[in-house]
């Protein structure tokens, strides 16, 4: 099993749809979570950090399920500009060490 | 003001050469990291430095050394290239707060491009 799993999609949406896109991982002593984005021959920049109450910024909501082990994006209202790979990123203890989800490409179409 | 900025951000040489990759950082992070994404876009750590110290290296070809001079450089030296290498490459940047079992959010560079032909 990866240590950080996704949908690589891609996701084909329409302007104003909601999208939700899940990521699940292997270790249960993860401490961090974020989702990242990262546009077509750009560096992945932070989208939001992942909190275990969750967490909302604008259109983006993001959930975490300790239990089950995994975390949600869900994009409200999608706009052209959301077009992107979306990166479920987790930090594990002891080292600094961050592991990236291969990502979930995301089209939002007019 | 770039944050994390890398030199060359494109690279394309021939098989067996050595070249390097310099990345700089003037956000006054302690930790620089180095990733590779491949073709499939996997982006996978390479190396991790925190204090100019080493704290995470990967299963990497030791063909593939990093030097950090100072906290705000981290560069990556690749000895004989092999078509596989090609890639590209991320430097990035983040605050300490693993003390505390936390990571931060990590500023990534621009990426330099490397085509081995």
């Amino acid at each position: 099993r990866k240590e950080v799993e996704q949908d690589p999609g891609p996701f084909n949406v329409p302007e104003g749809a909601t999208v939700a896109f899940n990521c699940t991982y292997s270790n249960s002593a993860s401490q961090s979570f974020f989702w990242y984005r990262q546009d077509c021959r750009k560096e992945p920049k932070l989208l939001m950090s992942v909190y275990s109450s969750g967490n909302e910024d604008g259109r983006f909501t993001a959930q975490l399920n300790r239990a089950s082990q995994y975390i949600s994006l869900l994009i409200r209202d999608s706009k052209l500009s959301d077009s992107a790979t979306y990166l479920c990123v987790v930090g594990n203890t002891g080292g600094f060490k961050t592991i990236f989800g291969a990502g979930t490409r995301l089209f939002v179409k007019a | 003001d770039t944050a994390v900025s890398q030199t060359p951000k494109y690279l394309v040489t021939q098989m067996g050469n050595d070249k390097s990759i310099k990345c700089e950082q003037n956000l006054g992070h302690d930790t620089m990291y180095w990733y590779k994404q491949d073709s499939k876009k996997f982006l996978k750590i390479m190396f991790s430095y925190n204090n100019k110290e080493l704290i995470i290296n990967e299963t990497v070809p030791n063909r593939f050394s990093p030097k950090s001079p100072d906290k705000a450089h981290l560069n990556l030296h690749i000895n004989s290239l092999e078509l596989g290498d090609s890639a590209v490459y991320f430097c990035a940047s983040s605050q300490d707060r693993e003390i505390r079992g936390l990571s931060d959010e990590q500023f990534f560079g621009p990426g330099t491009r490397l085509t081995v032909l």
